[in-house]
């Protein structure tokens, strides 16, 4: 039972360049949506889908894309990475959308530096 | 809009102390509570949580009760252990949304 997959764990991108972090799950979970933490900041939403083909922005949207062509994959694009950017970070999921009580299964994260 | 804020650490403790972690919480709509773990170098994962007022959510030794009236979450465990070393986030996910929103966590560290 593998939970939430994260690739790469770890990625050294220069200024200006693009990457994708991947995020796949199989749990069959509606509900996937991307984190970045920050020390002294917590865990920042960034993006969120509550179901394939629906993706809605977070806390701190700007300079990330996603999309959910499927229930399994939600990969997070940095399309110019930027210094800021550097962080570590995590997708999770849960079942259902709309609940508000279900429990967020978390990946073991991406630590991302741009230099 | 909705927001949690917790105490700042880190919180030094020796084997076997009282901890506790205070977590209050704004929110317009009615919140479920967590409190997710992070040990070094991993995940999030979930501790404990709670859906409405007056409830308490428990694992593993920890406790934390749901208070509508003071808005608060508050982790406690009464004999801490080494291998509780992490950071700790409480956390709150309302009905009218989908969006877990974290405090900024508390490190927490136990020495034997």
């Amino acid at each position: 039972n593998a939970g939430v997959t994260q690739t790469p764990k770890f990625q050294v991108l220069k200024t200006g360049q693009s990457m994708t972090l991947q995020c796949a799950q199989d749990m069959n979970h509606e509900y996937m949506s991307w984190y970045r933490q920050d020390p002294g900041m917590g865990l920042r939403l960034i993006h969120y889908s509550v179901g394939a083909g629906i993706t809605d922005q977070g806390e701190v949207p700007n300079g990330y894309n996603v999309s959910r062509s499927t229930t399994e994959d939600f990969p997070l694009r940095l399309l110019s990475a930027a210094p800021s950017q550097t962080s570590v970070y995590f997708c999770a999921s849960s079942h259902e959308a709309g609940t508000g009580a279900n429990v967020l299964t978390f990946g073991a994260g991406s630590r991302l530096t741009v230099l | 809009g909705d927001s949690v804020t917790q105490m700042e650490g880190p919180v030094t403790l020796s084997e076997e102390a009282f901890l506790t972690i205070n977590c209050t919480y704004t929110a317009t709509g009615y919140p479920s509570l967590f409190w997710y773990v992070q040990y070094p170098g991993e995940g999030l994962q979930l501790l404990l949580k709670a859906t409405k007022a007056d409830d308490k959510g428990s694992n593993k030794g920890f406790e934390a009760t749901y208070r509508k009236e003071t808005t608060s979450f508050h982790l406690e465990k009464g004999s801490v252990q080494v291998s509780d070393s992490a950071v700790y986030f409480c956390a709150l996910r309302t009905y009218n949304t989908d969006k877990l929103i974290f405090g900024t966590g508390t490190r927490l560290q136990v020495f034997p």
